[in-house]
């Protein structure tokens, strides 16, 4: 069965901590994974990795695929309590016409 | 140019009633999904449609669940006779799928309430 696993499940930081964020998966066919940041409402997509070892950035924000050991990490340095969120983590594969599977989520609380 | 719309927002439904939830994908995208999302959950998918066609409905459950999205209008995701099991956020994400690039955009979800 395909599956999608995030850890920790939740983390409490304090401001100026880095943090990563983890994801693994177990799946035939991978095409891609993507990060979302979910705060109130609704997600909103940070990253797409394709290629392993490849980093994607974006500000404060890093990520990178590793495809033999099935997983990627979301790095945050200096934390701010606007990262507070849930980092959804998703893969989308090839022969599931379309369906992404999403992990549970890391709920990552950053305290002033 | 607008994002996904979700509406309601928010819909309380009693026990036994029907629920429609609408989806309007961003101008441009011709695939729409929804997702369930329970309290202290991730996303689970339910259902992928393109204009007028179910692509995978492996998610959605077999009774009182149906999706639509008709040549012209929004999607639909329909509840009958809905239960307290039903209350969850559902979301509705957009995309183009172009080639191996399958970014989704969301809306800002509806949250199902049942009495």
């Amino acid at each position: 069965e395909d599956k999608v696993v995030q850890s920790p499940l939740s983390l409490v930081v304090h401001e100026g901590d880095t943090v990563t964020l983890n994801c693994s998966y177990e799946v035939t066919n991978f095409r891609s994974l993507l990060w979302y940041k979910q705060e109130k409402k609704a997600p909103t997509f940070l990253f797409m990795l394709t290629s392993s070892g490849i980093e994607k950035k974006s500000g404060r924000l890093s990520s990178i695929l590793d495809k033999k050991e099935l997983s990627s990490i979301l790095n945050i340095t200096a934390t701010q309590t606007g990262d507070s969120a849930i980092y959804l983590c998703a893969v989308d594969w090839s022969t599931n016409a379309g369906k992404s599977t999403f992990g549970d989520g890391t709920t990552l609380t950053v305290k002033p | 140019n607008a994002g996904v719309m979700q509406n309601p927002r928010h819909l309380v439904r009693r026990r036994g009633q029907e629920a429609r939830l609408r989806c309007s994908p961003m101008k441009g995208h011709s695939h729409v999904y929804w997702y369930r999302q329970l309290p202290e959950e991730g996303l689970k998918f339910m259902v992928y449609l393109q204009k007028e066609n179910i692509i995978d409905e492996s998610g959605m459950p077999k009774e009182r669940f149906s999706a639509e999205f008709p040549k012209e209008g929004p999607s639909i995701l329909r509840i009958q006779q809905v239960v307290r099991g039903d209350s969850a956020a559902y979301f509705c994400a957009s995309s183009r799928r172009v080639l191996r690039k399958n970014i989704q955009y969301f809306g800002a979800g509806t949250r199902l309430s049942v009495l």
